[in-house]
């Protein structure tokens, strides 16, 4: 079965600044994604940034990238000239690719989340 | 609608009481997923669609939780006889879902059901 951790309950970054979220996660599968979502108060989850672990280059996506160390089990995500709108919860997720020529649309797999205030 | 839709949006319900959730997903979209998600935890796997089709209902806590999509596009997600152990904001989410190797289909999740059972 496949675990997803994050260590950090609570982080809180001043605006402008870089923050660093962790995420370590366990699988014996070889073919899978990572993710990131966001999901700030009262709001509904959205994906930040995704991360296919057959490819070695780190995603990004504008102020968000990741980290991506797949032998060690680890997908951080760094938020750069943090905003406000930033705050948010943030979930690191897993997801199994599907049988070979089907994707069955895996379920995603989460973490506990890090709770992030950004402050002015 | 353009997003994922759920209703209703809050719920109340006494102990032993049954309840009925309701999605609306993306039009067109193939997959339908319930999670559920207990307070300041993420959210866990209930159970999976593609079109009418219930493919994986593993996460579904007990027999009294019972989920149905009859012609592959809005879904009901049922709690029979409500315990306080219940109590959590239950999410549904959409994505298009392809035949292509390798493709990984966005999850688009709604606003969430907060259920609180007292």
């Amino acid at each position: 079965a496949q675990t997803v951790t994050q260590s950090q309950p609570e982080m809180s970054v001043q605006e402008a600044e870089t923050v660093t979220l962790s995420c370590t996660y366990d699988t014996s599968e070889s073919n899978y994604y990572l993710f990131w979502y966001k999901q700030p108060p009262s709001r509904q989850m959205i994906l930040v940034i995704r991360q296919e672990a057959y490819k070695q280059q780190n995603a990004t996506e504008n102020r968000f990238s990741v980290n991506f160390q797949k032998a060690a089990k680890s997908f951080s995500l760094k938020i750069s000239d943090s905003q406000l709108g930033d705050t948010a919860m943030y979930f690191c997720a897993f997801m199994k690719l599907g049988a070979l020529f089907y994707n069955q649309g895996g379920k995603l797999i989460f973490g506990q989340g890090t709770e992030l205030s950004v402050k002015p | 609608g353009a997003g994922v839709s759920q209703s209703p949006r809050y719920k109340v319900a006494k102990r032993g009481q049954d309840v009925a959730l309701r999605c609306d997903p993306i039009s067109g979209h193939v997959s339908l997923f319930w999670y559920q998600q207990a307070l300041g935890q993420g959210p866990e796997f209930l159970t999976y669609f593609q079109n009418e089709a219930q493919l994986d209902k593993s996460g579904l806590p007990s027999d009294r939780f019972f989920a149905e999509r009859p012609e592959g596009s809005v879904s009901t997600l049922k709690i029979q006889r409500t315990q306080q152990e219940d109590s959590a904001v239950y999410l549904c989410a959409s994505s298009l879902a392809t035949a292509l190797v390798g493709r990984s289909d966005e999850q688009f999740f709604g606003p969430g059901t907060r259920l609180t059972v007292l």
